[in-house]
């Protein structure tokens, strides 16, 4: 596509809920970075793919975050049993990876609210 | 592991004035880029300008120009004849040898009119 798609925009899940958030990124685009943003605060790192590899997910804050890039496309970030804390806008942008500048291109974002 | 500071939360400029919004990096490699993004009001995050750590001269992209002083580990954004699209949260952010990329907590500019 023309760019990095995230869905759902907006989810509102109720405290102890599994969500799973989807990102379409930008195509041929080998790496993928997924990010986590509270409100005024700077994007914080959760992890990244290049192609279907999990080369980092050091930024995952808990066992309960889980992320996946089965076929090097489409990834999906999963939560399971919600907390208060996980409200954040969640961020994927992804890259050509080439000539060293890994110049990231990001979706709109997901914004989850945990009731 | 990488570590990326901007010190300035917030700061108000006169339209059309020039505005420097400082970064500091820590890292231990040897090859490694530093980038700013531009997040408005609307959400969107917006790439403005790279530079590697080899680039012996400044990234300069139209407005934008990104002072790379090496030695200090800085990597300040400046921005001439600021606009008053111009106000928006503003992230520096760094790649290390294992392309990892993470971002500061960011400076929040406002252009006054």
């Amino acid at each position: 596509g023309a760019g990095v798609s995230q869905s759902p925009r907006y989810k509102v899940a109720k405290r102890g809920q599994d969500v799973a958030l989807r990102c379409d990124p930008i195509s041929g685009h080998v790496s993928l970075f997924w990010y986590q943003q509270a409100l005024g605060q700077g994007p914080e790192f959760l992890t990244y793919f290049q192609n279907e590899a999990q080369l980092d997910k050091s930024g995952l804050p808990s066992d309960r975050f889980f992320a996946e890039r089965p076929e090097g496309s489409v990834s999906t970030l999963k939560i399971q049993r919600t907390q208060q804390e996980d409200s954040a806008v969640y961020l994927c942008a992804s890259s050509l990876s080439r000539d060293g500048a890994n110049v990231l291109t990001f979706g709109a974002g997901s914004r989850l609210t945990v009731l | 592991a990488q570590k990326i500071t901007q010190t300035q939360p917030g700061m108000f400029v006169q339209e059309k004035e020039a505005v420097t919004l400082d970064c500091t990096y820590d890292t231990s490699d040897q090859s490694y880029g530093l980038f700013w993004y531009k997040q408005p009001s609307s959400g969107e995050m917006i790439f403005l300008i790279y530079q590697g750590s080899y680039d012996e001269q400044n990234a300069t992209e139209g407005r934008y120009s990104l002072n790379f002083q090496k030695a200090r580990k800085s990597a300040n954004l400046v921005i001439s004849a600021s606009q008053l699209g111009d106000s928006a949260m503003y992230f520096c952010a760094s790649m290390g040898g294992d392309d990892k990329i993470i971002f500061g907590k960011g400076t929040r500019l406002h252009i006054l009119p």
